[in-house]
């Protein structure tokens, strides 16, 4: 059973960074997407970006576009997200989330196996 | 981007009743959407896929329907671990969309 597991919480200051890891076990990497999703408290699920490792291609939301990073080390088996010039608005919990990639459009498919969250508090 | 637009944002309902949510895309998306649940301080869990298939593990009680652009998550008879917050997702573009979820309650 595949498992992933995300990084403890965080607390950062305005105008920082943070980077989250999701390490996978029990499953392939290769074969699959990893994408981030953010959940602000109280609010629904917003998806950010996912990275296919085995060709380290990204794709970003437009609402993310150059403040986010997503990447994947094979050798550990490991995704990361950063998110930069942070706000107090982003203060929420990210999930990282697995995916198959439809090989005709190179669409990701749907999540079938979710990390269980990093709460990032972002205040001075 | 795709938009998805889901309704009820809340439901009220008692165990035993029949519960329907709905989500409607902005434009075609082929079949490509799933429904998730979600437990307060849980990460969601996937019941459907591909509008009507459902995940292996998910009690059959659970169905997703299709006609054109809407989509459908039924819950034949809600049982007391189904009060949960439910969203659609599609994925037939470069980036997901969620839709803004329903809160299944009790009545």
């Amino acid at each position: 059973q595949v498992q992933l597991a995300q990084s403890g919480g965080e607390v950062k200051k305005p105008g920082s960074s943070v980077k989250v890891s999701c390490e996978v076990s029990g499953g392939s990497f290769n074969n699959y997407a990893f994408n981030w999703v953010r959940q602000a408290p109280g609010e629904g699920l917003e998806w950010m970006g996912g990275i296919i490792p085995v060709f380290g291609t990204t794709k970003y939301a437009q609402s993310f576009q150059g403040r986010v990073t997503i990447t994947a080390d094979e050798s550990t088996n490991t995704a990361y997200m950063e998110l930069s010039s942070l706000k107090p608005e982003d203060t929420a919990v990210f999930f990282c989330a697995r995916s198959l990639v439809d090989r005709r459009t190179g669409y990701y498919d749907m999540a079938d196996s979710w990390g269980q969250g990093t709460l990032v508090t972002v205040s001075s | 981007d795709i938009q998805m637009t889901q309704s009820p944002s809340t439901l009220s309902a008692s165990v035993g009743d029949r519960v329907t949510i709905t989500c409607r895309a902005s434009q075609t998306i082929s079949g490509r959407l799933a429904w998730y649940q979600q437990k307060p301080g849980r990460a969601p869990n996937l019941l459907i896929y591909k509008a009507s298939t459902l995940q292996s593990g998910v009690p059959s009680r659970f169905s997703g329907s299709v006609s054109g652009t809407e989509f459908t998550l039924t819950i034949s008879s809600l049982q007391p671990d189904d009060f949960a917050t439910y969203y659609c997702q599609q994925y037939n573009s470069y980036s997901w969309t969620f839709g803004q979820g329903t809160k299944v309650e009790i009545k």
